[in-house]
């Protein structure tokens, strides 16, 4: 059981397709996330909004294009992406708390781009 | 800005010692610090959180961890390790805006538990 929801949880698409990865929290928070997490690598911050606005794009490349219509819901559009773009999406979310702003996750959507 | 180092990506200890995964901290401000656990096809779950309240943390599955600011350490232990142990952990610091969080983590340790 989560409190970020994300679908789907596995896509394998091809260089020339369009798709869109989706996240819902259900946590009441207001900021949400993307992180990458490759083979090999630290996980990467893509992404940050906090109260529907975009406060943060870690120089991702445009075919990564993010939306987020309301504080419960994040999506992720996906165009013309390349093989080295395989990787766990993660979303995730956060509020201020009297113990700090801990941020949690889902469960992540495995990407195959072929 | 905040960073975390952890040593050692692979570590391996047989059921029933102890798990030990150390995590060293550079942040210019008291940090928060976290360790997540990410099981086998999941996304991280939090396993515990320092926030300036108490040195010594406690979090779930029998893990616990201490900060230490003049070693700028926050090590992972656990007495016994269990098989379900078996999975990767990452220690991350905070930096904190509020309304929003950057987390900057550690390249993770794979755990691996020997019967």
């Amino acid at each position: 059981e989560t409190g970020v929801t994300q679908t789907p949880r596995h896509l394998v698409m091809g260089m020339t397709n369009k798709k869109s990865l989706k996240c819902e929290q259900h946590l009441g928070h207001n900021a949400m996330y993307w992180y990458k997490q490759s083979a090999k690598k630290p996980l990467e911050l893509m992404f940050v909004y906090n109260f529907k606005e975009q406060t943060e794009n870690n120089s991702v490349p445009s075919r990564f294009s993010p939306e987020c219509p309301n504080s419960s819901h994040l999506f992720l559009h996906l165009h013309t992406l390349q093989p080295e773009d395989s990787a766990l999406y993660l979303c995730a979310s956060s509020s201020p708390d009297a113990s700090g702003n801990t941020i949690y996750f889902g469960e992540g959507s495995w990407l195959t781009v072929v | 800005a905040q960073s975390v180092t952890q040593l050692g990506s692979h570590v391996s200890v047989s059921e029933g010692a102890l798990v030990l995964l150390r995590c060293n901290y550079s942040s210019s401000v008291p940090p928060y610090l976290f360790w997540y656990v990410q099981y086998p096809n999941q996304g991280l779950q939090l396993l515990l959180k320092y926030t300036s309240a108490a040195t010594l943390v406690k979090g779930i599955n029998g893990f616990e961890a201490e900060f230490k600011k003049s070693e700028t350490s926050f090590h992972l232990t656990k007495p016994s390790a269990h098989m379900s142990d078996a999975a990767e952990y990452f220690c991350a610091v905070s930096d904190l805006n509020y309304g929003n969080n950057r987390l900057a983590f550690g390249k993770g340790n794979q755990v691996v538990v020997i019967p």
